[in-house]
């Protein structure tokens, strides 16, 4: 139980390009999607966290503007990167909370901006 | 907000030896605190986590302990093996809150 099916898993797109990640809660209703960037070798930083139904709330540093999250149903959070540049070639990934306290990934999404 | 500390950020230990890794939280707020193991390109795969009302748990090869009052927590995995090669990442939240992770720590078994 607790699924949340991330697409896609890879994705390559041009240089100021938008690119939408989508992450869906399959068997429960995710609220709150939390969204993390992960550059190679090092750690998940948490970008910002959708809550459905009100705006989401973003990292110090992390761009509102550039990084659109929407949270408009129970099961489904998006995060759009827009105008998309090489330095915004990651791994994002979105995580939800379940019951008893843990958290269920997405299988996470390989961005490459060429 | 919560500030996770993990040390070493790479540990090489022979096959059948022990692995220590040892994390650190600023946030009193969190009682829940996961170990991670990590492949590549992959999402993050739950290996153990403990609740502040414990001070240590065990799942086999792998054990957690817990100093809440020090606000530090380590994973101990003994007897290792080259499949638990890979990088491991200790996090801390107070759920449902969001949840912080370490820095990592790639752990390579020398066969």
């Amino acid at each position: 139980g607790a699924v949340v099916s991330q697409h896609p898993s890879r994705v390559i797109c041009k240089s100021g390009t938008s690119v939408k990640i989508e992450c869906r809660s399959l068997d429960f209703q995710a609220t709150t999607m939390f969204w993390y960037r992960q550059f190679p070798k090092q750690s998940l930083m948490l970008m910002a966290t959708s809550n459905e139904g009100s705006k989401a709330t973003y990292e110090q540093g992390v761009e509102k503007d550039k990084f659109l999250i929407n949270h408009a149903s129970l099961t489904l959070s998006t995060l759009t990167v827009t105008s998309a540049h090489p330095e915004d070639s990651s791994f994002y990934i979105c995580s939800a909370p379940r019951g008893r306290g843990g958290y269920t990934f997405g299988s996470g999404t390989r961005l490459t901006v060429v | 907000g919560e500030n996770v500390e993990q040390h070493p950020s790479t540990l090489s230990v022979q096959e059948g030896d022990s692995a220590v890794i040892k994390c650190t939280y600023s946030d009193s707020a969190s009682n829940y605190f996961p170990w991670y193991k990590q492949e590549l390109g992959k999402r993050p795969q739950l290996i153990i986590d403990i609740r502040s009302n414990v001070g240590e748990k065990k799942d086999q090869r792998i054990a957690v302990t817990l100093n809440k009052t020090a606000k530090h927590f380590s994973l101990h995995i003994t007897e290792t093996q080259p499949e638990d090669s890979a990088v491991y990442f200790c996090a801390a939240s107070n759920p449902p809150n969001d949840m912080r992770f370490g820095a990592g720590t790639r752990l390579t078994v020398k066969p």
